[in-house]
């Protein structure tokens, strides 16, 4: 049973586009939720993150909204750059920190 | 600021030998410490999870006799595969982070095995 699910597998936008991942979860009690960033050959690296608490974390060009009714949340790329193409993973734990890792999505942006 | 090291970054061993990987946490105090598998495919695998002065906690599947760990201090933390097979081969990620909670893990870049 896959407790978080990203959407879409993979992922094309032209530069300066918003790019928008999809994350959806099961389990009602998750309250967290990083999202990571990974390049080809390096470790994940903490994009931005989010409690349950909040519809809504902007951090400079990413902003994650949180549906907790609908169990789902989005991470938005605004202005989109060649320099942000890598897999992005949803994550969630319920304070155990235990994280329970999406499958990822893989965004290519285009010049 | 607060980074993980890991190394090596590669290794490659022979089939049914083993090899030590080793986790630092820089800047921080890492209370506790999980180990991640990931495959090829990009899933990720929880091994276990080592918090400073409590037991390590293997997930299933994965057993101390296959994976010892240790967690001596709050900066450091090893993990050694044992008679490593070609099912071992993969990206192993150390996951640090301190005592506060809902603060996600930072990953070192991982170190990755090869099995000949």
């Amino acid at each position: 049973q896959q407790q978080v699910r990203q959407s879409p597998q993979s992922l094309t936008v032209w530069e300066g586009e918003t790019a928008i991942l999809n994350c959806s979860y099961e389990n009602s009690a998750f309250d967290y939720f990083p999202w990571y960033q990974q390049f080809p050959g390096e470790g994940p690296a903490l994009l931005i993150s989010i409690l349950s608490v909040s519809d809504k974390k902007e951090d400079g060009r990413f902003t994650i909204f949180f549906n907790k009714r609908e169990k789902k949340l989005s991470l938005h790329i605004a202005d989109s750059q060649p320099g942000d193409s890598a897999t992005y993973f949803c994550a969630a734990t319920s304070g155990s920190w235990q994280l329970i890792f999406g499958s990822g999505t893989q965004l290519t942006v285009m010049p | 600021g607060a980074l993980v090291y890991q190394y090596p970054r590669r290794t490659i061993c022979k089939s049914g030998t083993s090899m030590r990987m080793e986790c630092q946490a820089v800047g921080f105090q890492a209370t506790s410490v999980a180990w991640y598998r990931q495959s090829p495919q990009k899933t990720f695998e929880l091994i276990a999870l080592s918090t400073v002065n409590s037991a390590i906690k293997y997930e299933q599947n994965f057993t101390q006799e296959k994976f010892p760990i240790s967690h001596p201090n709050l900066s450091f933390s090893s993990m050694t595969v044992l008679n490593a097979y070609l099912e071992d081969r993969g990206l192993y990620l150390c996951g640090a982070r301190g005592g506060y909670n809902n603060q996600a893990p930072l990953f070192g870049e991982g170190t990755r095995l090869s099995v000949l």
